[in-house]
């Protein structure tokens, strides 16, 4: 029940395009649902986050859609370019335990 | 504003050994989260440090412990290594346990059992 399925596990998109990864959730104690970016060698970074009281989330070319109903949530990165390549993590996160339960990630490759 | 730290960035250690490894949060900071991820393998939760104490703890063995410091910069110690141990170990804090607030991540320690 603590499980966080995300997919695709890889995705190759041109530059331009629209990347979208998707990540579901069994919990309903989860409230927190942040996107996370890891470059090769480095320490993930918060890249944007949303909570249940809202269906969607904009920032820059970054947006979160939740479906609270279905407990999906996505990542769609809008123009997509090279310096995107990267693995994204979804995760989610309750009131109370705090820690933060994350997918297994997506490998995303931009070509140029 | 300078970021979360961690120390040291690579380690070497063979089976049996212990390690430990160290965490500085960021300025304010009062909770810090260690995570452990395997290569290839998303992040799995070990444990949650704040305010001094062990607030909580994932689905791994007690040989991981810790402890967070009054300074609020904590250290992970892994006993009697195991070979399937090697991974880049996160430490990430946050602003405090009443609010719930967002995690920042620092760069890892890569952490190497043969």
């Amino acid at each position: 029940q603590q499980q966080v399925k995300q997919s695709p596990q890889s995705l190759i998109v041109q530059k331009g395009g629209i990347s979208i990864i998707n990540c579901a959730y069994e919990n309903t104690a989860f409230d927190y649902f942040p996107w996370y970016q890891q470059f090769p060698g480095k320490g993930p970074a918060l890249l944007i986050a949303i909570r249940p009281d809202v269906s969607e989330k904009k920032e820059g070319r970054f947006t979160i859609s939740f479906n609270k109903s279905a407990k999906q949530f996505s990542l769609h990165i809008m123009d997509s370019q090279p310096g995107d390549s990267a693995t994204y993590f979804c995760a989610a996160g309750g009131t109370g335990r705090r820690a933060l339960t994350f997918g297994s990630g997506t490998r995303l490759q931009v070509q140029p | 504003e300078a970021g979360v730290t961690q120390s040291p960035t690579h380690l070497i250690k063979t089976r049996g050994q212990q390690a430990t490894l160290r965490c500085s949060p960021i300025s304010g900071h009062t909770s810090v989260y260690w995570y452990q991820q395997a290569l290839g393998l998303g992040l799995q939760f070990l444990l949650w440090y704040d305010e001094g104490e062990e607030r909580n703890r994932g689905n791994f063995p007690p040989r991981f412990s810790g402890r967070q410091f009054p300074n609020y910069s904590s250290e992970l110690n892994v006993n009697a290594l195991e070979l399937e141990d090697s991974a880049l170990y996160l430490c990430a804090s946050s602003a405090g346990r009443r609010v719930y607030n967002e995690q920042f991540f620092g760069p890892g320690t890569r952490l190497t059992v043969l």
